[in-house]
């Protein structure tokens, strides 16, 4: 168990819909790191927050947003999604301070599936 | 933007080998991590490393920042190090440390 928490576990959506994925970090990690897992592009990095700033974009679609909130948790947004949106969705935390990489820890990941 | 490519894609082995998985990237970083995917789905990370060599039990872990290449290392393996490894590394971004991932060797050790 890596204390990185992600809720739902499973999402089954329709095209056009609007999902919101939750992300509780390990405590005391400020740095909350978004990513994709789908079948024809792998993992692929969507977006970091630290300490509730926006800290890093990756390869993340307009249709999508996410943002951190005061007590660190996270929240990745998607809109009007397609078939192509089907992917697992990880939360990953580090406690990452000042210039150092540090160690991600990875939630269980939330599964979406669009129809 | 950096390019991570992983060897081999698949690798069988008999239980009890040696085994290496290598991963090259072509632009300096600032660190690189290890990661395993079982087949549940759930990311492990391994090692985090920006030189030398690490080791955690029956996995070592080495770099050269000089050749931009990476290996692990599983000695004595065991069916229950079945999985997929994954390679990815950080860039220097400022204090941005998003991940950019190789595409993973699947290993599969038989008993």
């Amino acid at each position: 168990d890596s204390g990185v928490t992600q809720t739902p576990k499973h999402l089954i959506t329709a095209t056009g819909q609007r999902v919101t994925l939750r992300c509780s970090p390990r405590s005391g990690d400020l740095s909350v790191y978004w990513y994709q897992q789908s079948l024809d592009q792998g993992l692929q990095f969507l977006i970091q927050y630290y300490n509730g700033e926006e800290r890093a974009k990756g390869n993340i679609l307009e249709r999508f947003s996410a943002q951190q909130f005061p007590d660190l948790h996270s929240e990745l947004n998607l809109s009007s999604l397609e078939l192509g949106d089907s992917a697992l969705y990880f939360c990953a935390s580090s406690p990452r301070g000042g210039g150092v990489s540090y160690e991600q820890y990875f939630g269980p990941g939330t599964r979406l599936t669009v129809t | 933007k950096n390019e991570v490519e992983q060897s081999p894609q698949n690798l069988t082995a008999q239980e009890g080998e040696f085994i290496t998985i290598n991963c090259s990237y072509s632009v300096g970083i600032s660190a690189l991590h290890w990661l395993q995917q079982h087949p549940g789905g759930g990311i492990v990370s391994l090692f985090m490393l920006s030189s030398g060599k690490k080791k955690h039990g029956r996995l070592i872990a080495t770099i050269n920042i000089q050749e931009k290449h990476s290996s692990l290392h599983i000695t004595a393996s065991h069916p229950r190090d079945s999985a997929v490894y994954i390679c990815a590394v950080v860039g220097h971004h400022g204090g941005a440390d998003g991940l950019t991932f190789g595409k993973g060797t699947h290993l599969i050790i038989q008993p």
